[in-house]
């Protein structure tokens, strides 16, 4: 199947840093991608969506500006949780359909943030 | 009302069982069907991909949906302690439509 590459896959940082996460899709263009935040024993739940070469879209509830969303081209998009504090701790994983028709979702391997 | 509900389990059997693994959705718009495994730590995998109602088999795997109940299921047949992770489904309207997915059941398979 297709690839998506998430990195880091795992960062520790200090209260009230920025943290930047990137997400790749290796052997597919990809307009759109996904940002999902897990919490343990959870589902995915899905933050927002990138479009290349346009705003992201949020889903209710989540902070625009505490999650930066760029999709700077057809295989690169990147989450920045500013100021992050210890409640911003999770699993983010990306995700970016690929396989036209049938735009079967593929996942990166996700990136745990631990904030102090 | 979720848009697609899954028993979180746990579930636990001993190698060379089969496990049925079940969710229900409530959309009726739902035409594409998805599993995916995650290993602990790690970004899911997907597993089985279906379109509408049927079944789809893939080794050890089969996927089965049923439009017209709204349930779709995965079995595994000969289940080995490697297939031990959480198991999510979900669905979605559209090839682009945003994918809804369940809680994932948690499934350990011991020797």
């Amino acid at each position: 199947g297709a690839v998506v590459s998430q990195h880091p896959s795992w960062v520790i940082c200090k209260s009230g840093t920025s943290v930047k996460i990137e997400c790749r899709s290796l052997d597919f263009q990809a307009t759109t991608m996904f940002w999902y935040r897990q919490f343990p024993k959870q589902s995915l739940m899905l933050m927002a969506t990138s479009n290349e070469g346009s705003k992201a879209t949020y889903e209710q509830g989540v902070e625009k500006d505490k999650f930066l969303i760029n999709h700077a081209s057809l295989t690169l998009s990147t989450l920045t949780v500013t100021s992050a504090h210890p409640e911003d701790s999770s699993f983010y994983i990306c995700s970016a359909p690929a396989g036209a028709p049938t735009g079967e979702l593929f996942f990166g391997e996700g990136s745990r943030l631990t904030v102090l | 009302q979720k848009e697609v509900e899954q028993d979180p389990g746990p579930l636990s059997v001993p190698e060379g069982a089969i496990v049925s693994l079940n969710c229900t959705y409530s959309n009726s718009a739902f035409q594409y069907f998805m599993w995916y495994r995650q290993y602990s730590r790690k970004g899911p995998e997907l597993l089985m991909y279906t379109y509408s109602s049927g079944n789809k088999e893939d080794g050890r795997f089969t996927a089965q949906v049923d439009k017209s109940s709204k349930y779709i299921s995965l079995f595994i047949r000969d289940s080995q302690p490697s297939d031990s992770a959480t198991y999510l489904c979900a669905g979605r309207g559209s090839t682009l439509g945003r994918l809804y997915f369940g809680r994932g059941t948690q499934l350990t398979v011991w020797p």
